[in-house]
């Protein structure tokens, strides 16, 4: 077991540029989930999967905003025309039957910067 | 509609002196609660949670927290402080199996 995985773990982007994240679960967990932590804050839901389906999307998740988890394991996450209030620390979390429904795992983060 | 309020943005004990970081919440449901650390930069690690069964709750590092319904609180301790525990600390709630999470507190621990 080797924890969940994010790359990368850090983006410098120039306003209006496209991003994309990358997010490993542990990999027997059928649920991925996104969160989104700006400074001093808690983290803030975006999204949840559950093998390839995506449940639930924040309102936090506007339509520049789009998940997916095509088999069922990595998960991407894409930021189209991104702003300066993008920059945040997106994190990954995973989670499994055995541990109990709602027991989530998170990764390193990647870290948005918007120029 | 659920929440978790985390009285205390910082914190500053001793190294050795108890900690005792707090954490109320509201939920229409038996929740289920979690603490999590963070050091600078990095991710959220698990310390500890409570689902059901015993309310008080032992987690890594020597921290433990108390589920108390009566009084919605689920406040995370620890006797003795070690320079190692300065990170921020975040207490969840899980509502449809996603967490909502306070602000956070920042330990600082001096010598």
């Amino acid at each position: 077991d080797t924890g969940v995985s994010q790359n990368p773990r850090h983006k410098i982007t120039k306003r209006g540029q496209n991003v994309t994240f990358r997010c490993d679960p542990i990999s027997e967990h059928n649920r991925l989930y996104w969160y989104r932590q700006t400074l001093g804050q808690g983290p803030e839901f975006l999204t949840y999967f559950q093998n390839e389906a995506q449940l639930e999307k924040s309102r936090l998740l506007s339509d520049r905003f789009s998940a997916e988890r095509p088999k069922g394991s990595f998960s991407t996450l894409e930021i189209q025309r991104t702003e300066q209030g993008d920059s945040a620390m997106y994190l990954c979390a995973s989670g499994g039957r055995r541990e109990g429904a709602s027991t989530q795992y998170f990764g390193p983060g990647t870290r948005l910067t918007v120029l | 509609a659920q929440s978790v309020t985390q009285l205390g943005s910082h914190v500053s004990v001793s190294e050795g002196a108890l900690v005792l970081l707090r954490c109320n919440y509201s939920s229409s449901v038996p929740p289920y609660l979690f603490w999590y650390v963070q050091y600078p930069n990095q991710g959220l690690q698990l310390l500890l949670k409570y689902t059901t069964g015993a309310t008080l709750v032992k987690g890594i590092n020597g921290f433990e927290a108390e589920f108390k319904k009566s009084e919605t609180s689920f406040h995370l301790t620890k006797p003795s402080a070690h320079m190692s525990d300065a990170a921020e600390y975040f207490c969840a709630v899980s509502v449809d199996n996603k967490l909502i999470f306070g602000a956070g507190t920042r330990l600082a621990v001096h010598p």
